[in-house]
């Protein structure tokens, strides 16, 4: 069974940082893209980052670009997401979610999903 | 890149067939065809309905469908049931290894 644990979040003050963490297991975690999605309290999913199984290939959404960072220790099974200077537009539950097919070419959608890690930024 | 745009809000009584959209642009939706749905209950993390425009993952019944035309997706159930009650959101891949969601859609069984 794929089993993707989120952790790391919090509530942490406006311009402060923020490391988090996702473990995977029941898959070859080194096969796969992964990805980060929120979802701000009452609101809607958005995108916020992906990297390749190798990491050459990384990509952000505009409203996180400069200020969050991607990585991946497939040794490890780990993906992270390392945001810094957070707003308070920051805050949502963010989700780890698969890429349901190896070899990413762009579609094949986002499953699973984790059950995400919440992230407030407040003063 | 800005959200894809759906119906704040659908409805439909058990049995009958309804269709929630997604508009886009020539960026995404009018340029790849990879466009996903997803399924949100309350309190619980999205599940994949449909991927690449029309496919349907092992699991999902068959009364879910994706069809895509110019800058517009489009989801259908038919043959509605009270379980699929739900919030239901589109993406697409918006080409430089970006994507984008739908602003999402509230699904109520009459």
């Amino acid at each position: 069974e794929v089993r993707l644990v989120e952790s790391g979040g919090g509530l942490v003050q406006p311009g402060r940082s923020l490391r988090l963490s996702c473990v995977a297991s029941g898959f070859r975690f080194e096969d796969y893209a992964m990805f980060w999605v929120r979802q701000p309290p009452g609101k809607g999913l958005e995108w916020v980052a992906m990297i390749s199984w190798n990491s050459r290939g990384i990509g952000y959404a505009d409203s996180v670009k400069g200020r969050f960072t991607i990585s991946r220790d497939n040794a490890k099974d780990s993906l992270y997401l390392q945001m810094n200077s957070l707003i308070p537009e920051d805050t949502a539950l963010y989700y780890c979610v698969k890429d349901p097919v190896t070899g990413w070419s762009g579609g094949g959608g986002f499953d699973p999903w984790g059950q995400g890690t919440r992230v407030t930024v407040s003063s | 890149q800005s959200a894809l745009t759906q119906p704040r809000s659908v409805s439909g009584s058990p049995g009958q067939s309804v269709t929630i959209s997604c508009t886009g642009t020539g960026n995404d939706i009018g340029t790849f065809n990879y466009v996903s749905w997803y399924q949100q209950y309350p309190g619980k993390a999205p599940t994949l309905i449909i991927y690449d425009v029309i496919k349907r993952p092992s699991g999902v019944p068959d009364r879910f469908s994706g069809s895509k035309s110019d800058n517009t997706a489009s989801l259908t159930i038919s043959g509605v049931r009270s379980e699929d009650e739900a919030d239901y959101y589109c993406c697409s891949y918006a080409g430089s290894l970006t994507y984008v969601f739908g602003t999402g859609t509230t699904f109520t069984v009459l």
